[in-house]
């Protein structure tokens, strides 16, 4: 059983560009979360969506920031004009329903230059 | 306004010896409770987890012990293992939610 399989692993754009991370869930699991965490921090929420629905994008960014789940494939989280801040470890998690089997990817390493 | 807190940014400890590590919060509404452990490169990974009707429950070598009133949990490892040198996060959750609000972690070292 494959667990939740995220990608690109380390991913390096320059300032303005867009980045696009991409995250499998474990198959069967039908909730998907993204967390961001910055250096020497702790993880922080960014967003929570079911198939084809955000339920809840209360720690996204207002600007540049947005994520989807389509009936097909992965979940995306889209990052617009890119900047020296976004740089940062971005995570994803799915879970079943709840927070049963909460599990997390490897993780996108996101640098910007 | 951190709502979760560990304090202690790093821990040594003997191999063989008990490590414990601490956890704090600030948010009532919390009543889920979780502890990961994080290599370098890698995502968390779940350890144990105590709901809040709970004031102890244990896994193996690890316990966790909550304490409502003090809003305080703790990770007890016994024996500690120098595969146990990790990044330890606390994270809690209100069991009507999704989201997991974690503390900023404690490095585990643990010595031969």
């Amino acid at each position: 059983n494959a667990g939740v399989m995220q990608n690109p692993r380390h991913l390096v754009r320059r300032r303005g560009q867009e980045a696009r991370l991409r995250c499998s869930p474990v198959k069967g699991h039908s909730h998907v979360y993204w967390y961001r965490q910055l250096p020497e921090e702790g993880l922080k929420f960014m967003v929570y969506l079911q198939k084809e629905n955000i339920i809840d994008e209360s720690g996204m960014p207002k600007e540049r920031f947005s994520a989807e789940f389509p009936k097909e494939g992965p979940s995306i989280l889209r990052i617009q004009q890119v900047v020296r801040g976004d740089s940062a470890a971005y995570f994803c998690a799915s879970s079943p329903r709840g927070l049963d089997g909460y599990t997390f990817g490897s993780g996108t390493r996101l640098t910007v230059v | 306004d951190q709502q979760v807190k560990q304090n202690s940014p790093s821990l040594s400890v003997q191999e063989g010896r008990i490590s414990i590590l601490n956890c704090d919060y600030t948010n009532s509404m919390f009543d889920y409770f979780l502890w990961y452990k994080k290599y370098p490169a890698e995502g968390p990974t779940f350890l144990i987890s105590i709901s809040s009707i709970k004031d102890k429950n244990e896994d193996g070598r690890f316990t966790v012990f909550l304490n409502k009133s003090a809003k305080h949990l703790s990770l007890h490892i016994v024996p500690s293992q120098p595969g146990d040198s990790a990044v330890y996060f606390c994270a809690a959750a209100n069991n009507a939610g999704n989201m997991l609000t974690f503390g900023g972690g404690t490095r585990l070292m643990v010595k031969p």
